[in-house]
């Protein structure tokens, strides 16, 4: 119940396309769920999170809709760079509850042809 | 704009032997936390530190851990009796008014052998 599934495992998009990873999770107490964006050899990084109140949030390129009902949220990448090249993460946390901790998806490898 | 350091940046250890990671947080915040990746794999969770005093850890988190915040600056992760599964990328983490936003150092690379 404490597991985030990610999909997929990895992605390859042309410059200009849109990416879209997918995640999943059980637990209902979550209430707080980032992505993060990892370069080779750097730690995560946040790139943008969404707490269950909202259904989409945008900033940027970036965009996470959310599906509470469904319990899944996505983040999409709009007009995607090789720059954007990059593991991506998608977590969870319960900001209100017990636990503090982030919960990880299993990582995403993006790689955006030039 | 500010950020969580670590060092070293890469320890390499003998099995057995104890290493101590440093980090300093941002200077603001008020939880830490220690992850580690292995080679390939996802970010887990390892301890979380507040007020002073362990608020969670997993059970990756086992004897051979322990955490420290020996003064208003530094955040330390001790690893008593390295072990050869130890070897890990090890993150530091912080965040401020909450357990939300975390922000992460770019992480001591163990290499234990």
């Amino acid at each position: 119940q404490q597991q985030v599934k990610q999909s997929p495992q990895s992605l390859i998009v042309q410059k200009g396309g849109i990416s879209i990873i997918n995640c999943a999770y059980e637990n209902t107490a979550f209430d707080y769920f980032p992505w993060y964006q990892q370069f080779p050899g750097k730690g995560p990084a946040l790139l943008i999170a969404i707490r269950p109140d909202v259904s989409e949030k945008k900033e940027g390129r970036f965009t996470i809709s959310f599906n509470k009902s469904a319990k899944q949220f996505s983040l999409h990448i709009m007009d995607s760079q090789p720059g954007d090249s990059a593991t991506y993460f998608c977590a969870a946390n319960s900001d209100g509850g017990a636990t503090n901790k982030l919960i990880f998806g299993t990582g995403t490898l993006l790689a955006v042809q030039p | 704009e500010p950020e969580v350091t670590q060092t070293p940046s890469h320890q390499v250890t003998q099995m057995g032997q104890e290493v101590i990671l440093r980090c300093v947080p941002i200077s603001n915040h008020l939880y830490f936390y220690w992850y580690r990746q292995i080679l390939g794999q996802k970010v887990e969770f390892l301890v979380s530190f507040y007020n002073n005093e362990i608020s969670e850890k997993s059970e990756i988190f086992d004897d051979q851990f322990s955490v420290e915040r020996p003064d208003g600056s530094n955040f330390t992760l001790k690893i008593r009796s390295t072990k050869l599964e130890d070897s890990a990328m090890y993150f530091c983490a912080s965040s401020g008014q909450g357990p939300s936003e975390q922000y992460f150092g770019p992480g001591t690379r163990l290499t234990v052998t």
